[in-house]
C-alpha cells in the first residue's frame, strides 16, 4: 500500500491556468508538507499543516493555496500559472512535527507550465 | 556559504565499494535527516538522529553535534544504491536542505 500519494504525477498545463495537485497519506500522520523542487534540485518548504491547521507558510505566492479537508490530505491549489512554476511537487508526511519526526515522502509530481 | 554544505558533490565508484558521504553544517540543530532520492525523482526518507549512529541494513549514519558533522556510509554498494543523497538539518523549526550527492556505482 502506497504510505503517502499524490495526483496526478504529471501535469502539463498553459500559462494563466488553475491547477490542483492532490496528497494523501494513510500512515496515520498528524503533519503534512508541501516541498518545491527546483531545477537546481533544491527542496524548499512551501507550507505544513498539522492536524489541519497551517502551521507553516514560507514565503510563496498567494496564488498558491493548500488546503486540508482532513488531517490525511493536503490538496495544493495554483491559480494563474505562470512559466517560474514549473518544478517537481513534493508531499510529505511525518508523525509529529513539524521537525521532529521522519517525514515520509511521496513520488512528487511533475509539473510544467508552457 | 550554504549552512549545510555536502561533499562530494558527485561520486562514482566501483561496486563493492565502501561509500562516505559527508555533510556539514553550520547551524544550532535538533535533529538530521538523511534522504535518498531516485533517478526517478522518488524521495525516501534513510534516517533521522539527533546523535551517535544508527544502522539500517548496508546503510550507516552517525552524526558529531560538536563538531557539526554527518556521514552516510554505505557498505557493499550496488548499482541500485545509485541515487542522488541529500542530507537536511532541522534547525530552529526549518528544515534546511544541502544540494545534494549524486551518487553512481558502476558494475
Amino acid at each position: 500500500d502506497t504510505a503517502v500519494s499524490q495526483t496526478p504525477k504529471y501535469l502539463v498545463t498553459q500559462m494563466g491556468n488553475d491547477k490542483s495537485i492532490k496528497c494523501e497519506q494513510n500512515l496515520g500522520h498528524d503533519t503534512m508538507y508541501w516541498y518545491k523542487q527546483d531545477s537546481k534540485k533544491f527542496l524548499k518548504i512551501m507550507f505544513s499543516y498539522n492536524n489541519k491547521e497551517l502551521i507553516i507558510n514560507e514565503t510563496v505566492p498567494n496564488r498558491f493555496s493548500p488546503k486540508s479537508p482532513d488531517k490525511a490530505h493536503l490538496n495544493l491549489h495554483i491559480n494563474s500559472l505562470e512559466l517560474g512554476d514549473s518544478a517537481v511537487y513534493f508531499c510529505a508526511s511525518s508523525q509529529a512535527g513539524p521537525w521532529t519526526d521522519t517525514q515520509y515522502f511521496g513520488p512528487g509530481t511533475r509539473l510544467t507550465v508552457l | 556559504k550554504n549552512e549545510v554544505e555536502q561533499s562530494p558533490q558527485n561520486l562514482t565508484a566501483q561496486e563493492g565499494e565502501f561509500i562516505t558521504i559527508n555533510c556539514s553544517y553550520s547551524v544550532g540543530i535538533s535533529a538530521l535527516h538523511w534522504l535518498q532520492q531516485h533517478p526517478g525523482g522518488g524521495i525516501v526518507s534513510l534516517f533521522m538522529l539527533s546523535s551517535g549512529k544508527k544502522k539500517h541494513g548496508r546503510l550507516i549514519a552517525t552524526i558529531n553535534i560538536q563538531e557539526k558533522h554527518s556521514s552516510l556510509h554505505i557498505t557493499a554498494s550496488h548499482p541500485r544504491d545509485s541515487a542522488v543523497y541529500i542530507c537536511a538539518v532541522i534547525s530552529n523549526y526549518q528544515l534546511i536542505w544541502g544540494a545534494g550527492t549524486k551518487l553512481i556505482i558502476k558494475p
